[in-house]
């Protein structure tokens, strides 16, 4: 299996900052990589697919960036609503194994 | 609309055997995959098979194959997720989601609500 790897596992940030969330392969996963984002008690919500597509309805201060076996997935402006964990995850093979996460709260 | 709609919250007692549910609408359900994910409580999301139900090609994670049994009633737009035998330590969130892809990058777009299972004697 290919494992992913995210940092940091949390992370403290305040209303209208910048964010960058990291995810490691470790092996190539080429550009198959996507996000979610996950609020306590609900299920998982795709952000982001093929390392930048935003999924229909994502706001675009979501962005990411990579290939290969490093990815980043930056929040340009933190909203309230964004304080949630997030995962990537590898589509390159099955199974399509998900980072640990990183949890993302407010300072 | 999409909707991905799982079968209730369960507890059930080690050694029993348990099969949960996950039924889809507002799309070609035989013509899309489906998998299952798994969440223990308060840890990250685990991968732990699909399936087509069009012709019920199945994928498990090596993590997971024997443990659980996936399959689909195409005929009710239904995917299923089966243990024989359950385990205190399959106590869990299980998640059906469904598998879209766009160039050949795949993702779960869609998801279920989530459906908890308790093991505990």
């Amino acid at each position: 299996d290919i494992q992913m790897t995210q940092s940091p596992s949390s992370l403290s940030a305040s209303v209208g900052d910048r964010v960058t969330i990291s995810c490691r392969a470790s092996s190539t996963v080429d550009t198959y990589l996507n996000w979610y984002q996950q609020k306590p008690g609900r299920a998982p919500k795709l952000l982001i697919y093929a390392t930048s597509t935003l999924q229909s309805g994502v706001p675009p201060r979501f962005s990411g960036t990579g290939s290969g076996s490093d990815f980043t997935l930056t929040i340009s402006c933190l909203q309230s609503e964004d304080f949630a964990t997030y995962y990537c995850q590898q589509s390159y093979t099955t199974p399509g194994t998900f980072g640990q996460g990183t949890r993302l709260e407010i300072k | 609309e999409v909707q991905l709609v799982q079968s209730g919250a369960e507890v059930k007692k080690p050694g029993e055997s348990l099969k949960i549910s996950c039924k889809g609408s507002g799309y070609s359900f035989s013509n899309s995959w489906i998998g299952w994910v798994r969440q223990m409580p308060g840890e990250g999301l685990e991968w732990m098979g699909i399936i087509y139900p069009g012709d019920s090609d199945t994928r498990y994670s090596p993590s997971f194959q024997g443990q659980v049994t996936i399959s689909a009633d195409k005929s009710i737009n239904t995917a299923y997720l089966r243990w024989s035998s359950l385990k205190a330590s399959d106590t869990a969130t299980y998640y059906c989601a469904r598998l879209s892809s766009w160039f050949g990058a795949y993702y779960f777009d869609y998801w279920g609500q989530g459906t908890l299972v308790s093991v505990s004697s």
